[in-house]
C-alpha cells in the first residue's frame, strides 16, 4: 500500500541531546514537507524540499535540520539548540506541478523532552 | 505577509449544520483545503477548492471567494465522531508549493 510512514511514533530524549525523526514515502511525490504541532493549536511549518538534495526554511527552522539525499526520505533532527522541542511532529509529502492536490500525512512521532 | 483565520472552538448539537469560516491573506494562491483532524491523530483530507463557488462532497461542502479571501466548510446531519479540530490551510505559488495552515477549529458534538 502507498503511504509515509513516521517513525518511531513515540520519542522520548534527554535534554542537550539531539534526536533523528523519520519519514519514508512511496507514493513518488516530490515535495515533503515537516510541521511542529504544540497542544490546541494549528500546524507550523519546519521545513519543505521540493526536489532531491534541495530544501527550504518553513516559519520556525530554528534548532532544526533536515537532508533530502532520496526521494523517498526526508528526515528531520531536533537538535539541542530548539529550546522547547518537546511537540507533536507530523510528515507530509505531495505532488508539485499540478494545482489542487493535496497533502498527504503520516501518523505523526510525538516528542518529548524529559 | 501571511495569515489565517479561523474561529478556536465552536459547539453544535448532533444532526445539526455548522459552518466553520476561514480568512485568509497569503503571497499568492494555488488552493484552499480543507483537513480534519482528530486528537493525536495525522490530519485527514476532506476537500479543496481552486475557483470561487462551493464544492459538495457528501454530508461536507465547502465555499471559497478569492476577491474576499474567504473561505468556509459546511457539515450537516453533525454526528458525533464529527467532533474534531478541523484546519484550513492555503497552498502557495511561484515556485513554492507549501501549504500554510490556520490555528483549527475545535468543533465539539453535543448529543
Amino acid at each position: 500500500d502507498g503511504g509515509i510512514t513516521q517513525s518511531p511514533k513515540y520519542l522520548f530524549r534527554k535534554e542537550g541531546q539531539n534526536v533523528t525523526l523519520s519519514c519514508e514515502q512511496n507514493l513518488n511525490h516530490d515535495a515533503m514537507y515537516w510541521y511542529r504541532q504544540d497542544p490546541g493549536q494549528g500546524l507550523r511549518l519546519i521545513y519543505y524540499s521540493q526536489i532531491v538534495n534541495d530544501f527550504q526554511k518553513g516559519d520556525i527552522a530554528e534548532g532544526y535540520s533536515v537532508s533530502r539525499e532520496k526521494k523517498e526520505s526526508f528526515p528531520l533532527t531536533v537538535t539541542s539548540a530548539q529550546k522547547n522541542p518537546t511537540a507533536f511532529y507530523l510528515c507530509a509529502s505531495s505532488i508539485i506541478g499540478t494545482p489542487n492536490t493535496e497533502a498527504f500525512f503520516g501518523q505523526g512521532t510525538r516528542l518529548t523532552v524529559v | 505577509g501571511q495569515n489565517i483565520d479561523q474561529p478556536t472552538e465552536m459547539t453544535a448539537t448532533e444532526g445539526a449544520i455548522v459552518q466553520i469560516n476561514c480568512t485568509y491573506q497569503t503571497s499568492g494562491f494555488n488552493g484552499l483545503f480543507w483537513y480534519q483532524q482528530h486528537a493525536g491523530e495525522a490530519p485527514t483530507f476532506l476537500s479543496y477548492n481552486v475557483l470561487d463557488g462551493l464544492e459538495e462532497k457528501g454530508r461536507f461542502s465547502s465555499f471559497l471567494s478569492r476577491s474576499k479571501g474567504y473561505s468556509y466548510l459546511l457539515l450537516k446531519e453533525l454526528q458525533m465522531k464529527d467532533s474534531a479540530s478541523y484546519l484550513c490551510a492555503v497552498r502557495g505559488t511561484s515556485g513554492t508549493y507549501k501549504y500554510i495552515f490556520g490555528t483549527g477549529t475545535r468543533l465539539k458534538v453535543l448529543a
